[in-house]
């Protein structure tokens, strides 16, 4: 699986959308994105996943550039509940393996 | 659908215990995956199935650690001995693998804890 690159770390005022990027340049034609969430102790959820158009569900949109060489996830108006560490995840085939992802704090 | 369910929630063992891990996947799917999460290392994938055949289990730290999947719905992780430095949150998590959207549903997980 193509490796991905995250910041450790970001903020968001409740309310406000949140873009969190995610760097995958070394993705392979037949790889999709994938974005889970994991909150406390739970185990992580999926969210949203997409191959190269742009996606958009309940929870979520997802935005990949044309080169597919990285991607946004985008929480339209974050609330408290959705402080959580975000994994941005390339996979093709069966193997998924998961970063250190990204931990997202929503500030009241 | 009651999704992926692990048993039990938690474990507190003694070193040198067997301990054995157990999950039942989400009915119809064809993949199941055993993850193990620590502060240190985060989560990491142990072993993978495919139809009830390992694939993939080069994440297993050692010999301790062995899983099987006798059936579609029944997989355990077994740790023999267990050391401390087996303390973790063990999840399992399931998957229909095959189609356009492979994603994982996982269980609430077994915090395993080795005194």
């Amino acid at each position: 699986d193509a490796k991905t690159t995250q910041p450790t770390s970001m903020d968001c005022a409740e309310g406000r959308a949140a873009n969190l990027p995610c760097n995958h340049s070394t993705i392979s034609g037949n790889e999709y994105v994938y974005w889970y969430r994991q909150i406390h102790s739970q185990g992580p959820q999926y969210i949203i996943h997409g191959l190269k158009n742009n996606e958009t569900n309940e929870m979520a949109s997802l935005i990949i550039t044309e080169d597919r060489k990285s991607s946004t996830l985008i929480l339209p108006h974050a609330t408290l509940r959705d402080t959580a560490v975000y994994y941005c995840i390339v996979t093709g085939y069966q193997k998924v393996t998961f970063g250190t992802g990204t931990k997202l704090q929503v500030i009241p | 659908d009651a999704g992926v369910i692990q048993s039990p929630r938690h474990e507190v063992t003694e070193m040198g215990q067997e301990v054995t891990l157990r999950c039942k996947p989400i009915s119809g799917h064809n993949s199941l995956f055993w993850y193990r999460q620590t502060m240190m290392r985060g989560l990491e994938l142990l072993i993978y199935f495919n139809n009830n055949v390992p694939i993939d289990d080069s994440g297993m730290p050692e010999d301790r650690f062995s899983a099987k999947m006798p059936n579609a719905s029944f997989s355990t992780l077994k740790i023999q001995p267990s050391e401390p430095r087996d303390s973790a949150v063990y999840f399992c998590a399931s998957s229909f693998m095959g189609g356009t959207n492979e994603k994982l549903f996982f269980g609430s997980g077994t915090q395993l804890s080795v005194l």
